[in-house]
C-alpha cells in the first residue's frame, strides 16, 4: 500500500525558534496533501490543503504567516511553525493523495511537537 | 514490518449492525483508535482502546484483543449518514501512528 512518511517524528524546541516538518509519499505522487492537528483523544483538526505546485489553502483561523506550507513537488511538503510557543505542542500528522478525484488519504506517522 | 488490515469495503442495511475488523502487527502497542471519515472531511475521532475489552458509546462499541493483535468497531442500528471510510490507527512504542488503509461502508435503504 502508499505509503506516507514525516520527519521528524519528534521535536523539542525553545519558544521562539521555527521548526520545519517535512511530509513525504515514498512510493506514489501526492498531488494533494493535508496537513493536520491532533489534540489527545480528539479529532484530528484540517490546518490547510496543499496542491503540488500552487499555494496552500487554510483552513479558517489557521495563520498562513505562522504555519508555513510548501508543497514543492509531488512527492514531499513541509510544513513549517514559525516563532514556535508552548501553546503550539501539539501532534502533527500529514496525510496524501495521489489523484484529485480519489478520496483515499494515506496518513504520515505524526510529528510531536514539544515547545519549551 | 509494521502492518494494519482492514477490509477495503463493506456494504450493510441501513437498521442493521455492521462490525468493522482490523488487525495488526506493530513494533510496542500505546493505544489503538477508530475514526470515522467523510469524504472530503477531516477524521472525526471515535474511540481509543488501550485495555482489552469492550468500550460502548452510543451506537458505536470498540474491542480490544491486545493478545491477539485485533479489534473491531460495532455500528448498531446503522443510519444513512454513517456511510463513510472508517480508519484504524494503531500508537506504537515510539508513539508514532500506524494507519490503515481505511474501510469503505456502504450503507443502503
Amino acid at each position: 500500500g502508499a505509503v506516507v512518511s514525516q520527519h521528524p517524528s519528534r521535536v523539542i524546541c525553545k519558544s521562539g525558534t521555527s521548526v520545519k516538518i517535512e511530509c513525504r509519499s515514498l512510493d506514489f505522487q501526492a498531488t494533494t496533501m493535508f496537513w493536520y492537528r491532533q489534540f489527545p483523544k480528539q479529532s484530528l483538526m484540517l490546518m490547510a490543503t496543499s496542491n503540488e505546485g500552487s499555494k496552500a489553502t487554510y483552513e479558517q483561523g489557521v495563520e498562513k504567516d505562522k504555519f508555513l506550507i510548501n508543497h514543492a513537488s509531488l512527492t514531499l511538503s513541509t510544513l513549517t511553525v514559525t516563532s514556535a510557543h508552548p501553546e503550539d505542542s501539539s501532534f502533527y500528522i500529514c496525510s496524501a493523495k495521489s489523484d484529485r478525484a480519489t478520496e483515499t488519504q494515506y496518513f504520515g506517522p505524526g510529528t510531536r511537537l514539544l515547545v519549551l | 514490518g509494521q502492518n494494519i488490515d482492514q477490509p477495503t469495503e463493506m456494504t450493510a442495511t441501513e437498521g442493521a449492525i455492521v462490525q468493522i475488523n482490523c488487525t495488526y502487527q506493530t513494533s510496542g502497542f500505546n493505544g489503538l483508535f477508530w475514526y470515522q471519515q467523510h469524504a472530503g472531511e477531516a477524521p472525526t475521532f471515535l474511540s481509543y482502546n488501550v485495555l482489552d475489552g469492550l468500550e460502548e458509546k452510543g451506537r458505536f462499541s470498540s474491542f480490544l484483543s491486545r493478545s491477539k493483535g485485533y479489534s473491531y468497531l460495532l455500528l448498531k442500528e446503522l443510519q444513512m449518514k454513517d456511510s463513510a471510510s472508517y480508519l484504524c490507527a494503531v500508537m506504537d512504542s515510539n508513539y508514532q501512528l500506524i494507519w490503515g488503509a481505511g474501510t469503505k461502508l456502504i450503507i443502503k435503504p
